[in-house]
Formats: C-alpha cells, sequence, structure tokens
C-alpha cells in the first residue's frame, strides 16, 4: 500500500510570494492534517480535513489556508511569505477522525524555504 | 505555557544505555499519548500510543503514562546507533480533537 506523498519535497521562494503544497493520503484515508515544523516550536498543527471539510483548525493567521477534494487529496497555501514561514510542512492522513484513537500516518514533508 | 512540554535535548548516550525520554502537558482532556520517531529527512512514524494512564511494552520500547502528574515518560532499553532520531511525544482527546506534539528531543547513541 502505497504511503502518504507530498509534493513538491523542496521549495524555494521569496518573501510576497503565495506557494501551494499538495498531499496524497493513503488509499480510503479520509481525513487529512497538516502540521509546520521548525526547530524553535517542533510539529504545530494548522488545520485538518475530513470529508473536504475543515474539522480543526489550528493558531495560524489567514495567510494559511486548505482544501480537501473530493478523492481526499489536500492542498494548503500560504499567501504572501514571510521568513518565518521557513518551515517543513508535513502532512498526515488517517481513516476517520471519529471514534476511538486513529493512527496518524505521516508524509515525508515539503520543505519550504522563503528568501 | 505550552499545552506539551519536550526537552528538545540533544541527549547524547552510549549504545546499550537505557534511554529515558519525558513530556509534561497541561490538559487534563488528553486520553490518547502517542510517541513518535523522527528520522533526518523523514516524517513522524508511531512507534507506540496508550490510552489513559498505565504502562506499555514493545520490544526495547516501554511507555508509561501518569495522568495524576500529566507526565509521560518513554524508555528505551539496550539502545543502538539506528535508535539516533527525533522523539516527539503526542497526545489527544481521541476522535475529533487534534494533536498536540511536544517540541521532540533529538536523540544520539554512540557505537
Amino acid at each position: 500500500k502505497a504511503g502518504v506523498t507530498q509534493t513538491p519535497r523542496y521549495l524555494i521562494k521569496t518573501r510576497g510570494q503565495q506557494v501551494t503544497l499538495s498531499c496524497s493520503p493513503i488509499s480510503g484515508h479520509r481525513s487529512v492534517s497538516w502540521y509546520q515544523q521548525t526547530p524553535g516550536q517542533g510539529l504545530q498543527f494548522l488545520f485538518e480535513y475530513f470529508s473536504e471539510t475543515q474539522r480543526n483548525k489550528g493558531n495560524f493567521p489567514g495567510r494559511f489556508s486548505g482544501r480537501q477534494f473530493s478523492n481526499s487529496r489536500s492542498e494548503m497555501n500560504v499567501s504572501t511569505l514571510e521568513l518565518g514561514d521557513s518551515a517543513l510542512y508535513l502532512c498526515a492522513s488517517s481513516w476517520t477522525t471519529s471514534g476511538d484513537y486513529n493512527e496518524q500516518f505521516f508524509g515525508p514533508g515539503t520543505r519550504l524555504t522563503v528568501l | 505555557q505550552k499545552e506539551v512540554e519536550q526537552d528538545p535535548g540533544p541527549l547524547s548516550v552510549p549504545e546499550g544505555a537505557i534511554v529515558s525520554l519525558n513530556c509534561t502537558y497541561s490538559n487534563s482532556a488528553f486520553q490518547y499519548f502517542m510517541w513518535y520517531r523522527q528520522y533526518s529527512r523523514k516524517g513522524p512514524e508511531l512507534l507506540m500510543y496508550t490510552y489513559s494512564s498505565g504502562n506499555k511494552e514493545d520490544g526495547r520500547f516501554t511507555a508509561q503514562v501518569d495522568k495524576s502528574s500529566k507526565y509521560i515518560s518513554l524508555f528505551i532499553r539496550d539502545s543502538q546507533p539506528s535508535d539516533s532520531a527525533t522523539y516527539l511525544c503526542a497526545m489527544s482527546g481521541g476522535g475529533g480533537f487534534k494533536t498536540i506534539f511536544g517540541a521532540g528531543t533529538r536523540l544520539f547513541v554512540k557505537a
């Protein structure tokens, strides 16, 4: 079974630009979560989508947005990039958000560098 | 104050040592407690999860949860150089609740 894939793996942008990252979950998984990982802050939750609806949202500014398509693939967009947005962006998929614990499977991440 | 606190290290130990990694938390609603391992240039992978308080063992790894103290631990016995990675604790209320991660502890096991 294929794992979670993220594209692109590496990205270099300049301040003020916008960027779109893509995540393909494991087949059959309907929940996709996005995280930002930086050395100082660790893994911080951005948002979660389930069946094309945003179910949870972290404490990030409105420049960070996302969406999920009917095939469960997800994209996140960051507009008006700032230097502080440089980070590893991780996507994780799981079977469902309801009921008991659902293991999250992570992709390899997209390394975004903002110059 | 962060909901989950974890010492970032780095922690350096000789091969064969017992490693103790810890996290504290403030939200009493957390019910599921996880430990992830992340190798360089990879995404985190789940090592173990525990529901509520108690211990759980899996090979060389033991996870402990003390909800009364809001403290969780991961012990690695007979540590190996291949255990060198960043270890992240994570917690969730389960179901539709979001998962909160610690900052991660970098572990180096020297041969």
